[in-house]
């Protein structure tokens, strides 16, 4: 089945620090990917949709020079957390949705859990 | 985007079935219904997704009330491995954007 992967899974550093992190379609292409953040005990919550070859969407509240987004190929879709903070500590997840077809499924990767000193 | 309303959590028993409910009653007429589940620490996994019909496969049946106003996530025997968060999700016609609202969480116990 489709995979959807993201790199890292786990990232410890010191605030201000920037962090990317990668989120990559295994066998299939993406033009569009999603990025999701999840405090503990809480929902996903949608930040932004990531298109490629154009600029992202932001949902409302999320900052774009914060969280900057590429999606430099029909893979691979980085989010980027600049100068990071410890109320940027959450989990990050992405999803990608297979074929051009209306109403896929989405599939997710694992997350990647940021912890910012 | 339309909601959904899940109860807080469910308890089951292994082996025994699963009848998870979702209310939408502002449903529209080209939202789709998807279902989605979180285990800890991991992404959420597609379960299903239907527009009218009942639908069903490996993983759990969804069987959609005539008016639409409401669904239900069966699943027909609950093992350790399907405690999880259920999302029940309205998808627009056409869109892919997903909107996670609370969740139902499932504890199945052995």
């Amino acid at each position: 089945g489709a995979v959807v992967s993201q790199h890292p899974s786990w990232v410890i550093c010191k605030s201000g620090t920037s962090v990317k992190i990668e989120c990559r379609s295994l066998d299939f292409q993406a033009t569009t990917m999603f990025w999701y953040r999840q405090f503990p005990k809480q929902s996903l919550m949608l930040m932004a949709t990531s298109n490629e070859g154009s600029k992202a969407t932001y949902e409302q509240g999320v900052e774009k020079d914060k969280f900057l987004i590429n999606h430099a190929s029909l893979t691979l879709s980085t989010l980027t957390v600049t100068s990071a903070h410890p109320e940027d500590s959450s989990f990050y997840i992405c999803s990608a949705s297979r074929g051009a077809a209306l109403n896929q499924p989405q599939h997710f990767g694992d997350g990647t859990r940021l912890s910012i000193l | 985007d339309a909601k959904t309303t899940q109860p807080n959590s469910m308890e089951s028993n292994e082996e025994e079935p699963v009848h998870l409910p979702c209310n939408h009653s502002t449903i529209s007429g080209t939202d789709y219904i998807h279902w989605y589940r979180q285990l800890p620490s991991q992404g959420p996994e597609y379960v299903i997704h239907g527009l009218t019909s009942n639908v069903n496969n490996r993983m759990a049946s969804l069987a959609i009330a005539e008016d639409r106003k409401s669904s239900t996530l069966i699943l027909h025997r609950a093992t350790l491995r399907d405690a999880a968060v259920y999302y029940c999700i309205l998808v627009q016609g056409g869109s892919e954007k997903l909107v996670f609202g609370k969740g139902t969480k499932l504890t199945v116990n052995p």
